[in-house]
């Protein structure tokens, strides 16, 4: 029962360069979510994916891109990253209901642009 | 919009003292509301969740919850702190469960520390 995986778990790039962050859940959850962690401002939703083929906008997309690959899979994108760009990125998925089941979060993804 | 507010970025306890972790939250319609947990390096951990049943909340740990909705209010409580409750608390609240309603907004986060 692996539930979120994430990789990288660590990441260094330089400003310019391009990456992209892997997560896959094994819990057949529809919906799925990517979003930073920044120091004193909690976690802000880039993007999100409430089923299979869709992508929505979340509060913070400029500058991400992301693929919603399959049930199981949600990639995020950085095409040119830039040093604001440096946080710990959590993908996250949840099943949906007929009440919320909050979320199940991977282990993050700390990102650093130099 | 729906919104989450933790008074407090950090809260400072003896072991074996009270814990109490404030979150007030806006919302237009009955909300859901969750606490995470986060322990150092690592991912957020569910600790318990309101979904409009009973208004007082047990959740792992020895944690619990209350739902007060004159208040809009939903505080985090431990009677008797351990210093494995060392960590960082997140607030969070939806608006429902299907599309961009069902998304958490989450406060900012209270970090606790329990002193010896």
């Amino acid at each position: 029962n692996a539930g979120v995986t994430q990789t990288p778990k660590f990441q260094v790039l330089k400003t310019g360069q391009s990456m992209t962050l892997q997560c896959a859940q094994d819990m057949n959850h529809n919906s799925m979510y990517w979003y930073r962690q920044d120091p004193g401002m909690g976690l802000r939703l880039i993007y999100y994916s409430a089923s299979e083929g869709t992508t929505d906008k979340g509060e913070v997309p400029n500058g991400y891109n992301v693929s919603r690959l399959n049930k199981r899979e949600f990639s995020l994108r950085l095409e040119s990253a830039a040093p604001s760009q440096t946080s710990v990125y959590f993908c996250a998925s949840s099943r949906p209901g007929t009440t919320p089941y909050g979320y199940t979060f991977g282990s993050g993804t700390r990102l650093t642009v130099v | 919009a729906q919104s989450v507010t933790q008074l407090g970025s950090h809260v400072s306890v003896s072991e074996g003292a009270l814990v109490l972790l404030r979150c007030n939250y806006s919302s237009s319609v009955p909300p859901y509301l969750f606490w995470y947990v986060q322990y150092p390096n690592q991912g957020l951990q569910l600790l318990l969740k309101y979904t409009s049943a009973a208004t007082l909340v047990k959740g792992i740990n020895g944690f619990e919850a209350e739902f007060k909705k004159s208040e809009t209010s939903f505080h985090l409580t431990k009677p008797s702190a351990h210093m494995s409750d060392a960590a960082e608390y997140f607030c969070a609240v939806s608006e429902g469960y299907g599309g961009s309603q069902g998304n958490l907004i989450f406060g900012k986060g209270t970090k606790l520390s329990v002193k010896p």
